[in-house]
């Protein structure tokens, strides 16, 4: 069965400090790769997405994240992190389950930065 | 701004009795979601449909049902909640399956 797995469920930094936060995925087939945030008592957005292309996508925020085919993973980087960045982070991957696309979500990691 | 609206943002309703949350998107994407978050946890996808095609999920109790009489609108019934269907249940939508969802702000059912 498909799944999606981020390897980190809890992560503390302080201000400035880079973050990396791994994702990777068990499908074989053509997936479209999303990384959503939720920051607290809000809705649901989307951080960056990848469909084809260039494997590195920026998105919004100063976020990117990189495709590596050959190691199922999309991991989410930032360079620089801000006290606002405190949010609960999804990865998530939409690939075919029977007769319909759906999106198979990680668990989540809850970041935390101290300012 | 094209959104997807949620309403209530808060239910709070009693142990057996019926509830009927809705949702509505202006961005006229032909699918819609239901998600259903608890604290801390991933949405789990209770069903969506893709234009007027209903798909539930397998895993997806009996007592929870969906109705979308148009594009715009979507409906979820939880018709006897228990108090483990207390969480925030989330409408999502999408021009096809394979798009990025846009999410409504959430419906927070309480169940007494």
């Amino acid at each position: 069965a498909q799944s999606v797995s981020q390897h980190n469920h809890h992560v503390i930094l302080s201000e400035a400090a880079s973050l990396e936060l791994g994702c990777n995925y068990s499908y074989g087939g053509t997936v479209n790769l999303f990384w959503y945030v939720q920051y607290p008592g809000q809705h649901l957005q989307l951080l960056l997405k990848y469909f084809s292309g260039d494997p590195l996508v920026k998105g919004i925020k100063g976020f990117e994240a990189e495709f590596i085919k050959s190691k199922f993973s999309f991991n989410l980087r930032k360079p620089s992190v801000q006290w606002s960045d405190t949010a609960e982070y999804f990865c998530a991957v939409n690939a075919w389950a029977g007769n319909n696309r759906k999106l198979i979500w990680g668990l989540g990691t809850s970041l935390a930065v101290n300012p | 701004d094209a959104m997807v609206i949620q309403n209530p943002r808060y239910q709070v309703t009693q142990f057996g009795k019926p509830v009927t949350l809705s949702c509505s998107q202006t961005l006229n994407h032909n699918v819609m979601y239901w998600y259903q978050q608890k604290s801390s946890q991933a949405p789990k996808l209770l069903f969506h449909y893709y234009d007027k095609d209903f798909n539930n999920e397998a895993d997806t109790p009996d007592n929870f049902q969906s109705r979308r009489p148009n594009t715009s609108f979507c409906f979820l019934d939880i018709r006897s909640p228990g108090l483990g269907d207390a969480a925030m249940y989330l409408c999502a939508t999408s021009r096809d399956q394979g798009n990025e969802q846009f999410f409504g702000p959430g419906t927070r059912l309480t169940v007494l």
